[in-house]
């Protein structure tokens, strides 16, 4: 149980075009999802925490105009990268929370490339 | 800021040995520690977690100490084998219900030799 699917696992993107990833609970309802942001050879750095039904919270740093999130039902959170520049190409990655417990599931990823 | 200090950043293992990764964290207030592991292109997968009111736990060649008075957690592996090499990553939680996250270490490459 608990599987979070994760699409597209690739995308290569020009400059100047929007690129959205989707995060789908499968077998579970999430109230609440995360959005990260991996580099090669580096960790998760949290982005911003997608809540059903609210708006998101971002971390520091973090353009929210940018990086749009909608998280507009349990099962569905959605990052959409704008204007996207080569700067932005990385790895993406999206889990969400299983019940009250503080358990994550994690979706498989998402590399983007921007050329 | 709350962070998680992760080491050794890489560590080779020959199959059969046994493999340690430690963590520190900085928050007295986190009460949850999953340990993932990673495979190249992937997502992390959860393999071991442990909840502040104990101090071990064991799931077969998968083993987690936390020792709250230092903020220290560490992760054991024993009887290594190849398909243990992956990066693994250690988290803490923080923060409240309505603000509740991890901060996640920064990432340990094993690699088990064969």
């Amino acid at each position: 149980g608990a599987v979070v699917s994760q699409h597209p696992s690739r995308v290569i993107c020009k400059s100047g075009t929007s690129v959205k990833i989707e995060c789908r609970s499968l077998d579970f309802q999430a109230t609440t999802m995360f959005w990260y942001r991996q580099f090669p050879k580096q960790s998760l750095m949290l982005m911003a925490t997608s809540n059903e039904g609210s708006k998101a919270t971002y971390e520091q740093g973090v353009e929210k105009d940018k990086f749009l999130i909608n998280h507009a039902s349990l099962t569905l959170s959605t990052l959409t990268v704008t204007s996207a520049h080569p700067e932005d190409s990385s790895f993406y990655i999206c889990s969400a929370r299983i019940g009250g417990q503080g358990n994550l599931a994690f979706g498989s990823g998402t590399r983007l490339t921007v050329v | 800021g709350e962070n998680v200090e992760q080491h050794p950043s890489t560590l080779s293992v020959q199959e059969g040995d046994s493999a340690v990764i430690k963590c520190t964290y900085s928050d007295s207030a986190s009460n949850y520690f999953p340990w993932y592991k990673q495979e190249l292109g992937k997502g992390p997968q959860l393999i071991i977690d442990i909840r502040s009111n104990v101090g071990e736990k064991k799931d077969q060649r998968i083993a987690v100490t936390l020792n709250k008075t230092a903020k220290h957690f560490s992760l054991h592996i024993t009887e290594t084998q190849p398909e243990d090499s992956a990066v693994y990553f250690c988290a803490a939680s923080i923060g409240t219900s309505g603000t509740y996250k991890y901060i996640f270490g920064t990432g340990t490459r094993l690699k088990v030799l064969a």
